[in-house]
């Protein structure tokens, strides 16, 4: 069975551009979650989407973010315009029902110069 | 959400030594979960705890979760190179969001 998948695995881009990072999920799971890591701090949660619908998005930290989950398979985060402080690590996770056990993916490390 | 507090932030060990991270919550907690990080890798779910006094143990980690539910501890017996990694500690907000500890950070030499 694939594991979660994420694309790209890096992006370098400067202040003020759009950056979109893809997360597909383990198939069958409705549950996907986002979190971000910036460098030497936690795993900080951004949102979780049930099939196409947002469950909780109380982590997105302003309105440059914008996440989708279309037809309720794949989830896109959007980063317009991207700011220096928006670097770090972009991981999604999935899990097949409520409460459970939640699988990463690789990541996207993202850096904005 | 209440964070979780873990420490160190870094422990270094030479290979066979032993390694002990800790994570403490102000609030109860319903359950702790734990998760390795590798180097450039990703979280991988290790174990839940859910029962106050609870113990589990898997090969050389052992996982306790306190008896007022307040805090956990992942100890590793005899340390491999192989167990480099950040580990974290992390509670479920509202059953569904991971609040994660800032992690453990362990480099082992050989």
């Amino acid at each position: 069975e694939a594991g979660v998948t994420q694309f790209p695995s890096h992006s370098v881009i400067e202040k003020g551009q759009t950056v979109t990072l893809r997360c597909d999920p383990i198939s069958g799971h409705d549950n996907l979650y986002w979190y971000r890591r910036v460098m030497g701090k936690e795993i900080k949660f951004l949102l979780h989407f049930v099939k196409e619908s947002k469950q909780d998005e109380s982590g997105m930290p302003n309105n440059r973010f914008l996440a989708e989950r279309t037809g309720g398979t794949y989830s896109t985060l959007k980063v317009q315009p991207a700011e220096l402080e928006d670097s770090g690590v972009y991981f999604c996770a999935s899990s097949l029902g409520f409460k459970e056990t939640q699988y990463f993916g690789p990541g996207t490390r993202l850096l904005v110069l | 959400g209440q964070q979780v507090m873990q420490i160190p932030q870094y422990q270094h060990v030479q290979e066979g030594e032993d390694f002990t991270t800790y994570c403490n919550s102000s609030t109860t907690l319903s359950n702790i979960q734990w998760y390795k990080q590798r180097p450039g890798g990703h979280p991988v779910f290790l174990i839940q705890l859910v029962k106050s006094g609870e113990v589990k143990k898997q090969k050389r980690l052992t996982f306790q979760f306190g008896e007022a539910k307040k805090n956990s501890s992942l100890h590793i017996t005899a340390t491999q190179t192989t167990d480099v990694g950040t580990y974290f500690c992390a509670r479920n907000q509202a059953g569904t969001a991971l609040i994660f500890g800032k992690g453990t950070t362990l480099s082992v030499s050989s």
